[in-house]
């Protein structure tokens, strides 16, 4: 099986200072299709996960532009550029290529100091 | 917009059975692929079953093949997932999850499930 392994898995930060999270896989992501599929969710407090990105920087619609992906192959990444109150939570990292199973990453905490 | 609802979950004892459903609107039901996806206290989340959009396939994760069925209903537009011989290791929140060509789009707010005597 793949194995998705993120870092930080908890990561305090400073209102309006920028955030970065990596997530890497065991094996390439990139399909014979030619796409990666590298998904990134948010999970809010209480909440139930939401998509923020797909095939590794495709944002989905409501997602503020300060969220980016980028990455390729096994490595992976995803920054906020100015972190704000809402965006505490925890987020993970989770490959649609090779599957089953589809695969998450252990998820990183984001909080504020 | 799409809405995914889940239900019955509960309490159960070990060995026992319990059935979860995740009622589906906004979309074109028979058109996608579901998912089951769990949620241990705490924990991280695990992706446990997938039914195709046709129910022509179904993949478990090793976790709980054998023990857990993943179907559909097209006519209700519902997903299920009987759950049996269950063990307290399966004590989670369920989601159900629209699959969208290898990702997942949108989530439903999760139904708990506790295994305990």
């Amino acid at each position: 099986d793949f194995v998705m392994t993120q870092s930080p898995l908890s990561l305090p930060v400073t209102l309006g200072q920028p955030a970065s999270i990596s997530c890497r896989s065991s094996q390439s992501l990139v399909h014979s299709d030619g796409n990666t599929y590298l998904t990134w969710f948010q999970q809010r407090p209480g909440q139930s996960p939401r998509r923020l990105i797909y095939k590794v920087s495709n944002r989905d619609s409501g997602v503020p532009d300060r969220f980016s992906g980028s990455g390729s192959g096994t490595d992976f990444t995803l920054k906020i550029s100015r972190v704000e109150a809402d965006d505490v939570g925890v987020y993970y990292c989770m490959q649609g290529t090779h599957w089953p199973p589809w695969t998450f990453g252990q998820g990183t905490k984001v909080e504020i100091k | 917009q799409v809405q995914l609802v889940e239900s019955g979950g509960g309490v159960v004892q070990p060995g026992g059975s319990l059935r979860l459903s995740c009622a589906a609107s906004g979309f074109i039901f028979s058109s996608y692929g579901m998912h089951w996806v769990r949620q241990a206290p705490g924990k991280g989340l695990e992706w446990v079953a997938f039914i195709r959009y046709d129910g022509g396939y179904k993949w478990y994760a090793d976790s709980v093949n054998g023990r857990f069925t993943i179907s559909r209903d097209d006519s209700k537009n519902t997903l299920y997932l009987q759950m049996t011989s269950l063990r307290a290791e399966d004590t989670a929140v369920y989601y159900c999850a629209k699959d969208q060509r290898r990702t997942f789009d949108y989530w439903g707010q999760g139904t708990l499930v506790t295994v305990s005597s």
